[in-house]
């Protein structure tokens, strides 16, 4: 089955920095990959997605993610972040055939002023 | 266009005592999942329906956990009988195509708490 691995659990950064959020994912086919926002108390939203198509991919709030495939990651970027940023950030992987949608264990995003 | 809807949106429950949540998909979407999402972790898949017949329930602890989709629309999720570790967010989402996963629709949650 397919995996996803988020390498950092915590992320600091101060507001109107840039920040990179890490995710590579483990696959033996061809897959779709997501980010997903989580602020407190509420269902995951979705920020963006890959299919196919063009590497780079660009979602809502000014937030990007390329997919490489030769290092199997799928990074999330923004280049200046706000204080509204402040959230929990999941990267999901789906197979195309089957639906089957998995996530990493997150990463917390806090934007200090 | 209304979006997933769960209830209720809190739980606090006894162990040993029974829970059941309720979830009403997007119309039309073929696909719903049952996660469960412990604190501090990502949501895990417990099972996944397509219309109203099972794809995926490899992680559901059968011995007490079970789910139904009724005519392929709303879906149950019961745990009987619940365990202290059982306390987490239990989230519903959908999605609008069978057999191509465009992206899911999440609800806000059932936060379940065993005590």
């Amino acid at each position: 089955a397919q995996s996803v691995t988020q390498l950092d659990s915590q992320v600091p950064v101060f507001e109107e920095a840039p920040v990179e959020l890490r995710c590579n994912y483990s696959s033996s086919v061809s897959v779709y990959l997501f980010w997903y926002v989580q602020y407190p108390n509420q269902g995951l939203q979705l920020l963006l997605k890959y299919l196919s198509g063009s590497t780079l991919v660009k979602g809502i709030n000014g937030f990007e993610a390329e997919f490489n495939k030769s290092q199997t990651s799928f990074h999330l970027r923004k280049p200046s972040v706000h204080i509204s940023d402040t959230a929990e950030y999941f990267c999901a992987v789906s197979i195309p055939m089957n639906n089957d949608m998995r996530f990493g264990a997150g990463t917390r995003l806090t934007v200090k002023p | 266009e209304a979006g997933v809807a769960q209830s209720p949106r809190y739980k606090i429950i006894e162990k040993r005592q029974s829970v059941a949540f309720w979830c009403n998909p997007i119309s039309g979407h073929a696909t719903l999942y049952w996660y469960q999402q412990i604190l501090g972790q990502g949501p895990k898949l417990l099972i996944q329906f397509q219309n109203n017949g099972v794809v995926d329930d490899s992680q559901l602890p059968k011995d007490r956990f079970s789910a139904e989709r009724l005519k392929g629309v709303d879906s149950t999720l019961k745990i009987q009988p619940a365990k202290l570790e059982d306390s987490a967010v239990y989230l519903c989402a959908s999605s609008p195509r069978g057999g191509r996963a465009t992206e899911a629709f999440f609800g806000q949650g059932t936060r379940l708490t065993v005590v």
